[in-house]
C-alpha cells in the first residue's frame, strides 16, 4: 500500500547550520507530496507541496524535490533558526476516489542557539 | 478569511462517556477530513466526508466512531463509551469543491486534545 518513511529524530542543530530530513515514499500512480510543520501545541500548517516530478516547492527558505527515480522528497534549509523547532511532517495525497493524507511519522527538530 | 474552526481545544471524558468534537471548515470549503494522533506519532486518516456524505470511513474504527457533516452546521466526530486508548489530538481539515488540482491541499484546524481518565 501506500506509504510515507521519514528520517527518525529528534535533530538537533546549532543556528545557521544546514538542515537535512529524508522523506520518501511508496505510491501507485503520481501522488502530490507535502510537507507540514506543528509547532508546539498547535496544528500542522503547510510549509510547501510539489505535485509532479521534478517540482520544487519552497517557502521560508526550506526547499524540496519531487523526485520520482528516487522517489524521494527531502527537506532542506540552507540556514535555520531557533524559531523553525517544530515538528515536520512528510505526506502524500491519495486522490483515487478520495483525498486522503498519508503521513510520515515526523521528525523534531530542535535548534540551539 | 477565518480558518479551520475547532472546538472544544480540551476535552476531558471519564471512560464510558460520550465525546463531540465539532468542526467548522473553513468559508466555501465542503471537504472535510478527520485524523487522529496518537502521542509522538503521526497522523492517521479516519475519514472524510462532504455535505451530508461519507465519502471515505476506511480510517474509522469500526465500534464507537461516528462522523457526519450536516448540511448546516460543523462537522461532528462523535466517539461513544470513551476508553483510554481513545485519548489522542483530533484535527479536522478542509479542502475546497472542485478538480483533484484544487483539492489536495488540505488546511488544518488547531486540533482537539481529548484525554480520557
Amino acid at each position: 500500500g501506500d506509504s510515507v518513511t521519514q528520517m527518525e529524530g529528534p535533530v538537533t542543530l546549532s543556528e545557521e547550520a544546514f538542515l537535512t530530513i529524508n522523506c520518501t515514499y511508496t505510491a501507485t500512480g503520481y501522488p502530490s507530496l507535502f510537507w507540514y510543520v506543528q509547532y508546539p501545541g498547535e496544528g500542522l500548517q503547510l510549509l510547501l507541496k510539489a505535485t509532479k516530478a521534478d517540482d520544487k516547492g519552497s517557502n521560508k527558505g526550506f526547499e524540496a524535490t519531487y523526485r520520482k527515480e528516487t522517489t524521494s522528497f527531502h527537506l532542506e534549509k540552507g540556514s535555520v533558526q531557533v524559531s523553525d523547532s517544530a515538528v515536520y511532517f512528510c505526506a502524500l495525497i491519495i486522490t483515487s476516489g478520495t483525498y486522503k493524507y498519508i503521513f510520515g511519522t515526523g521528525t523534531r527538530l530542535k535548534v540551539l542557539a | 478569511n477565518a480558518g479551520v474552526m475547532q472546538n472544544p481545544r480540551h476535552l476531558v471524558r471519564r471512560r464510558g462517556q460520550e465525546a463531540r468534537l465539532r468542526c467548522s471548515p473553513m468559508k466555501g470549503h465542503s471537504h472535510v477530513y478527520w485524523y487522529r494522533q496518537l502521542p509522538e506519532e503521526g497522523l492517521k486518516f479516519m475519514v472524510y466526508l462532504q455535505k451530508e456524505n461519507i465519502i471515505d470511513e476506511s480510517g474509522m474504527p469500526k465500534e464507537r466512531f461516528s462522523a457526519e457533516f450536516p448540511k448546516e452546521g460543523p462537522s461532528i466526530l462523535r466517539i461513544q463509551q470513551v476508553v483510554r486508548g481513545d485519548s489522542a489530538a483530533y484535527f479536522c481539515a478542509s479542502s475546497p469543491p472542485g478538480t483533484a488540482a484544487s483539492t489536495d491541499t488540505q488546511y488544518f484546524g488547531p486540533g482537539t486534545r481529548l484525554t480520557v481518565l
